[in-house]
């Protein structure tokens, strides 16, 4: 099982540009999410999909949009990229919202 | 919404010792408290957790506890190893909401 797979691993941008982050996962997982971490500031809910059909704001949403396109991807969109986007970002899934969440190996986004 | 705090945010032990970590939060309705462990350049990765109907759970060198009373929780590993060095994160959830994290703790065990 791969688990859950997020492309692209790296990304540069130049300000301005948009672009979609993707994810999939194959544990048929009810929920999903994207974090952004930064230094010092943890990780940081953006978007989540507690199940499919659903989304929901988390903490920083400003800037980004999402997709749950059906159970398995969940797509995290930058319509017009920033220098304070330039981040890592991960996505995750788990059964539901109170049980383990599984992480991807992360997608580190500059903004130049 | 939930706010996680978390401290220390760097920690340094010698091997063998006890290394502490604690974490409050603000929602009463959260229920779901998980440490996460991340090693450099990989994403974050369950090592423990707890429901709030429990008080303490034990896992080898890796105990938590929790004081729903207080909104704290905690996280201990005993005999640490070298391979114990890395970022842990608590983070807390309730009912149909996401894991909010705390800003995570940097643990260096040097031999």
């Amino acid at each position: 099982n791969a688990g859950v797979t997020q492309t692209p691993k790296f990304q540069v941008l130049k300000t301005g540009q948009s672009m979609t982050l993707q994810c999939a996962q194959d544990m048929n997982h009810n929920s999903m999410y994207w974090y952004r971490q930064d230094p010092g500031m943890g990780l940081r809910l953006i978007y989540y999909s507690a199940s499919e059909g659903t989304t929901d704001k988390g903490e920083v949403p400003n800037g980004y949009n999402v997709s749950r396109l059906n159970k398995r991807e969940f797509s995290l969109r930058l319509e017009s990229a920033a220098p304070s986007q330039t981040s890592v970002y991960f996505c995750a899934s788990s059964d539901r919202t109170q049980y383990e969440a599984f992480f991807g190996q992360g997608t580190r986004l500059t903004v130049v | 919404g939930e706010n996680v705090e978390q401290h220390p945010s760097t920690l340094s032990v010698q091997e063998g010792d006890s290394a502490v970590i604690k974490c409050t939060y603000s929602d009463s309705a959260s229920n779901y408290f998980p440490w996460y462990k991340q090693e450099l350049g990989k994403g974050p990765q369950l090592i423990i957790d707890i429901r709030s109907n429990v008080g303490e759970k034990k896992d080898q060198r890796i105990a938590v506890t929790l004081n729903k009373t207080a909104k704290h929780f905690s996280l201990h590993i005993t005999e640490t190893q070298p391979e114990d060095s890395a970022v842990y994160f608590c983070a807390a959830s309730g009912a149909g909401t996401a894991l909010i994290f705390g800003k995570g703790t940097t643990l260096s065990v040097s031999s």
